[in-house]
C-alpha cells in the first residue's frame, strides 16, 4: 500500500498570501495518477487537481499542482476567502487507492 | 447535471448488517467505475471499495476486506454496499463517489452516515 503523507498538518495564513502544500508517497505514484480534493465543512469533497497538474472543470488558476515521483506540491497563489478547508491528496494509480491524512489550510 | 444519492444509512449494533444505496443520474452509468469512500466522525478520507463500469473487476480496503460486498445494477444506475459484521469503527459518513475516466474521483454524493454502537 502506498502511504501518502501531508505536511503541515495545518497552515495557518492570510487572505493574499500563498499556500504550498505537501504531499509525499512511500513509493512512486504509477503514470502520475495523484489528485488533490478540498474539502468545506458539512460538504463532501471537490476534485481540484489530478494526473499532477491538471486542473479539474472549474477550478480557478490560482491552484497549481506539481511534482513527480514520490514528491508533489499542491499550490494556492493568492488565498481567496473561500480556500479556507481542508485539502487532501489521493494516489489512484495503485490499489488500494490511498489518501493522505489532510492539511488543514485555516485564517490567521 | 451528475447527481450521486446515497441512502441506507442508521444506526446498527456491533456485528450487524446494513446496505447502502446509491442512486445515479446525470450521465451514462455503465460507462464508469464507482466507489465508496468513507470519512469517520472528525477524520480524513479513507477510500473503501471501487467497481468496475461492468462490474468485471473489484477492490476492496484491507480493513473491510471479506466483510463488505460493492455491487451495481447498471439497468437501475445503481450502486450498493453490503456491509455485515460491523465495527465501531466501520462508523463514518459514506460517500458514493464516480471516478472519471482517469480514475481520480470526479463526482461525490453527500455521504449517509453509518454508525455502529451498542
Amino acid at each position: 500500500e502506498i502511504v501518502l503523507t501531508q505536511s503541515p498538518g495545518t497552515l495557518s495564513l492570510s487572505p493574499g498570501e500563498r499556500a504550498t502544500l505537501s504531499c509525499r508517497a512511500s513509493q512512486s505514484v504509477s503514470s502520475s495518477y495523484l489528485a488533490w480534493y478540498q474539502q468545506k465543512p458539512g460538504q463532501a469533497p471537490r476534485l481540484l487537481i489530478y494526473g499532477v497538474s491538471s486542473r479539474a472543470t472549474g477550478i480557478p488558476d490560482r491552484f497549481s499542482g506539481s511534482g513527480s515521483g514520490t514528491d508533489f506540491t499542491l499550490t494556492i497563489s493568492r488565498l481567496e476567502p473561500e480556500d479556507f478547508a481542508v485539502y487532501y491528496c489521493q494516489q489512484y494509480g495503485t490499489s488500494p487507492r490511498t489518501f493522505g491524512q489532510g492539511t488543514n489550510v485555516e485564517i490567521k | 447535471q451528475v447527481h450521486l444519492v446515497e441512502s441506507g444509512g442508521g444506526l446498527v449494533k456491533p456485528g450487524g448488517s446494513l446496505r447502502l444505496s446509491c442512486a445515479a443520474s446525470g450521465f451514462t452509468f455503465s460507462d464508469y467505475y464507482m466507489s465508496w469512500i468513507r470519512q469517520a466522525p472528525g477524520k480524513g478520507l479513507e477510500w473503501v471499495s471501487y467497481i468496475s463500469s461492468s462490474s468485471s473487476y473489484t477492490n476492496y480496503a484491507d480493513s473491510v476486506k471479506g466483510r463488505f460486498t460493492i455491487s451495481r445494477d447498471n439497468a437501475k444506475n445503481s450502486l450498493y454496499l453490503q456491509m455485515n459484521s460491523l465495527r465501531a469503527e466501520d462508523t463514518a459518513v459514506y460517500y458514493c463517489a464516480r471516478e472519471g475516466i482517469r480514475r481520480d474521483v470526479d463526482y461525490w454524493g453527500q455521504g449517509t452516515l453509518v454508525t455502529v454502537s451498542s
